[in-house]
């Protein structure tokens, strides 16, 4: 079974800055998918981006981006000029792509400061 | 708006009771899963259906019992639950591996439920 790890509990940003935060993995799997996910307080779970295993390119969504590095197994998100609105836990999760079980780390909660 | 719905969004229960929570989707998904969340923590996979049939069953107490009548819907039936239980119980659904282009998963609300 895949094992997803973070390591930071909690991060705090300026707003307006950007923030990093770790996510490493651990499968057997040859092929996989890496999400992460946000979670405000209310509670909904948002899908914010996806890297694929062969993806040669890191993913990009708007202020999100992944730096992927296979070899080190870490898929790390970077979320550029910090919102207050960004303040959540934010999950990183992991799917083999020849199975439907989506498996979370234990979350980072960031705190965007004014 | 989420496209997953899920009810109740709230519900109370004794540990002598008999409830069920309620997912709906429309997306055309055929992989559909129950998560539990405590205060927190991590989603914590119980349940997938592919197909509407069972795939993963995550060693999850007999109290709890899944249900998929058909490709849009997915029951969670609670009985004889323990104040232990009391968590956010998340509904999600995707396109099954099959199918998936990135395969991520779209989330309900969340039934927040509380075990007396």
């Amino acid at each position: 079974a895949q094992k997803i790890t973070q390591t930071q509990p909690g991060m705090f940003v300026q707003e307006k800055e950007a923030v990093t935060l770790d996510c490493t993995y651990d499968t057997s799997d040859p092929s996989y998918g890496l999400f992460w996910y946000k979670q405000p307080s209310s509670g909904e779970m948002i899908f914010l981006i996806y890297q694929g295993s062969y993806d040669q390119q890191n993913a990009t969504e708007g202020r999100y981006s992944l730096n992927f590095q296979k070899a080190r197994k870490s898929a790390n998100l970077v979320i550029s000029a910090s919102q207050l609105g960004d303040s959540a836990m934010y999950f990183c999760a992991m799917r083999p792509l020849e199975d439907n079980d989506m498996r979370f780390g234990a979350g980072t909660r960031l705190t965007v400061k004014p | 708006d989420t496209e997953v719905t899920q009810t109740p969004k709230h519900l109370v229960m004794g540990m002598t009771n008999k409830k069920s929570l309620k997912c709906e989707q429309h997306m055309g998904h055929r992989a559909m899963y129950w998560y539990k969340q405590k205060a927190k923590k991590p989603p914590e996979l119980m349940f997938v259906y592919s197909y509407e049939k069972l795939s993963i069953n995550e060693s999850v107490p007999s109290r709890f019992s899944p249900e998929c009548p058909n490709s849009s819907l997915l029951n969670l039936h609670l009985h004889a639950l323990q104040p232990e239980d009391s968590a956010l119980y998340l509904c999600a659904s995707s396109h099954p591996k099959e199918r998936a282009n990135t395969g991520e998963l779209f989330f309900g609300e969340g039934s927040r439920l509380t075990v007396l």
